[in-house]
């Protein structure tokens, strides 16, 4: 079936580093690739995606590039800042033609940026 | 584009009582997604609706829950005799069909507790 893997967290980080969180999927076809952030207390807010392989999703300093030989999207940002503590998901919408374009999430990776 | 919105934020609910949601989409947008997301865990599908028509439920959807869309705009999920399990987020996104891909935006969540 269709799933979305990523790396544990948390993730701490000095403000400055260079980020990067792993995410790994499993579909049939070519799906769509989404990642979504959520801040404490908030809903989802998507970040960036990309609909095809080699396409690269970009956003606040975000990136992400559709690697369909490596079934990857891990998320990259070269300096992070403290206002970038979040939650981050990946997910998925299946490509396999189905009637409903329901999202599969990964567990998500907590990140905290310190001062 | 006043974004997606939901309400009530918040709910405690003593177990056995009935409980409703209500999430109202992007104007424009004729998808609308419910979403449950656990703590630790990333969101699961809970239902869909195209326009005003209900064309999936999740098995996570068990007969307690209902989901209704009377006119094709707002939406509510009412849960009904609530157990303790119930506790969660109830997360609401909405998307326009059409195009290649369809991007869900999220409301800010309902947080239920379930005492």
């Amino acid at each position: 079936g269709n799933s979305v893997t990523q790396m544990e967290g948390p993730v701490t980080l000095s403000e400055e580093a260079f980020l990067t969180i792993n995410c790994t999927y499993t579909a049939t076809g070519y799906p769509s690739l989404f990642w979504y952030v959520q801040y404490p207390g908030e809903g989802l807010q998507l970040l960036l995606k990309a609909t095809k392989a080699d396409d690269k999703g970009s956003n606040k300093g975000f990136e992400a590039t559709y690697r369909k030989e490596t079934t990857s999207f891990h998320l990259e940002k070269g300096s992070v800042q403290v206002s970038d503590s979040a939650v981050y998901f990946c997910a998925l919408i299946r490509a396999d033609g189905g009637a409903t374009n329901k999202l599969i999430f990964g567990t998500g990776t907590l990140l905290a940026v310190q001062p | 584009d006043t974004g997606v919105s939901q309400n009530p934020r918040h709910k405690i609910t003593k177990r056995g009582q009935n409980v409703t949601f209500r999430c109202d989409p992007i104007s424009e947008h004729n998808r609308l997604y419910w979403y449950r997301q656990t703590l630790g865990q990333g969101p699961e599908f809970l239902t869909y609706f195209q326009n005003e028509a209900q064309l999936e439920k999740s098995r996570l959807l068990s007969d307690r829950f209902s989901a209704e869309r009377p006119k094709g705009s707002f939406s509510t999920l009412e849960i009904q005799r609530t157990e303790q399990g119930d506790s969660a987020m109830y997360l609401c996104a909405s998307s326009s069909l059409g195009g290649h891909t369809d991007t869900q935006y999220f409301g800010p969540g309902t947080r239920l507790t379930v005492l």
